[in-house]
């Protein structure tokens, strides 16, 4: 089935630099590439997704990229703030082994330090 | 803005009771998804649901659970005897249309079983 791996599992950055969080998939069925913000003691909040017929979007301070041909995604945040501290899920769906799911990467803990 | 409800936020049980999660998706979303979480691991897939039949379903997904649409707003989850694997956060998602639509997340059940 679809396998979503991600790095680095946590990632602390200074307030107002960047942060990258890179994830690969396995299944090349797969299309549609959500990224879901996990803060403590919620559900996961969608905060941006990229279909495969798009090479990158973006958001204000969020981007997302993807590389169909490598089976490679990234999540880049510019200009970080404390409150963007959470953990930041990649995913897949789509068709083939992801269809009628979303298949998650196990997720990076972001800190933001004022 | 429209979103996914759950109660209750934290449920405990014995050992070998059964439980029944409840789910409120969004009004006019057709497709809807059940998810747990088991602490500091990744969100994980068990069952889709459209047309009041299950449409997928992972190996999670044993005899013990079962989901029901009773009405034309809830959704439900029971687990027929917990086990103490059976604690995690539990995620109702949902959707407007299938696979590549985006899921929108509900805050989660805590079931705790002891």
């Amino acid at each position: 089935g679809e396998n979503v791996e991600q790095h680095p599992s946590t990632l602390s950055v200074q307030e107002g630099d960047s942060a990258v969080i890179k994830c690969t998939y396995s299944d090349s069925a797969s299309n549609y590439f959500p990224w879901y913000k996990q803060e403590l003691g919620k559900g996961p909040q969608l905060i941006i997704d990229i279909r495969s017929n798009v090479g990158e979007k973006k958001d204000q301070r969020i981007a997302v990229t993807l590389n169909k041909t490598a089976k490679h995604f990234s999540l880049h945040i510019t200009e970080t703030q404390p409150e963007d501290s959470a953990v930041y899920f990649c995913a897949a769906s789509g068709y083939g082994a992801s269809y009628d799911k979303v298949i998650f990467g196990p997720g990076t803990s972001l800190s933001v330090i004022p | 803005e429209p979103e996914v409800t759950q109660t209750p936020s934290h449920q405990v049980t014995q050992m070998g009771q059964e439980v029944i999660l409840r789910c409120v998706p969004i009004s006019n979303h057709l497709y809807f998804y059940w998810y747990r979480q088991i602490l500091g691991q990744k969100v994980e897939f068990l069952v889709s649901f459209y047309n009041n039949e299950i449409s997928e379903k992972s190996e999670i997904f044993d005899d013990q659970f079962s989901v029901e649409r009773p009405d034309g707003s809830n959704f439900t989850l029971k687990i027929r005897s917990t086990k103490l694997e059976d604690s995690a956060m539990y995620f109702c998602a949902s959707s407007l249309a299938r696979s590549t639509d985006t899921q929108y997340f509900g805050p989660g059940t805590r079931l705790t079983v002891l």
